[in-house]
């Protein structure tokens, strides 16, 4: 059963554009969801996180925009560079879970020159 | 100064082979974790152990064992190797048990059994 759906599974945009890459929960019971980056030959790496308190964070170029009543979330990489190509996780996880993330599918990114 | 290490990069073994991947963490965390990444990249958290105690076990096969010597080290041992078990593992850490906490992620360990 998966509890975190991600999309789309693969984004290819021009340098400068913006990316974005959603995600839907299920269990209502997450209350944080963080993005992890992943190189090729990397381990993934936190890039942003949120708790459902707000409607969005934003850290540089990168921004979550989270609907709680939608139970969606996504990452928002605004003038994307070929340095951003990587693979996107999103993530979810409640209080009681004792930090057992229940990742989405990935989203291949890849930022063209 | 790499911060979670994970030993080996490769490995490249027969069905029904024993192997071990072996993890340390200079973070100075209480929290470990193994997660197995297949081949559509697809992460999912396999054990979890706090302070040298298990405190997550997912629905993983008895042939992989888990041993904590103490809270910077945690290894998985791997018994009777499978085809479906060839796959990237990762070892991560965290400062605690939270929900909220930062996962430190090794380069992982890259499985294959033929």
């Amino acid at each position: 059963q998966q509890q975190v759906k991600q999309s789309p599974q693969s984004l290819i945009v021009q340098k400068g554009g913006i990316s974005i890459i959603n995600c839907a929960y299920e269990n209502t019971a997450f209350d944080y969801f963080p993005w992890y980056q992943q190189f090729p030959g990397k381990g993934p790496a936190l890039l942003i996180a949120i708790r459902p308190d707000v409607s969005e964070k934003k850290e540089g170029r990168f921004t979550i925009s989270f609907n709680k009543s939608a139970k969606q979330f996504s990452l928002h990489i605004m003038d994307s560079q070929p340095g951003d190509s990587a693979t996107y996780f999103c993530a979810a996880s409640f209080g009681t879970s004792g930090s057992r993330l229940t990742f989405g599918e990935g989203t291949q990114l890849t930022v063209n020159p | 100064d790499t911060a979670v290490s994970q030993t080996p990069k490769y490995l490249v073994t027969q069905m029904g082979n024993d192997k071990s991947i072996k993890c340390e963490q200079n973070l100075g965390h209480d929290t470990m974790y193994w997660y197995k990444q297949d081949s559509k990249k697809f992460l999912k958290i396999m054990f979890s152990y706090n302070n040298k105690e298990l405190i997550i076990n997912e629905t993983v096969p008895n042939r992989f064992s888990p041993k904590s010597p103490d809270k910077a080290h945690l290894n998985l041992h791997i018994n009777s190797l499978e085809l479906g078990d060839s796959a990237v593992y990762f070892c991560a850490s965290s400062q605690r048990p939270t929900n909220t906490g930062e996962l430190f992620f090794g380069e992982g360990s890259r499985l294959t059994v033929l």
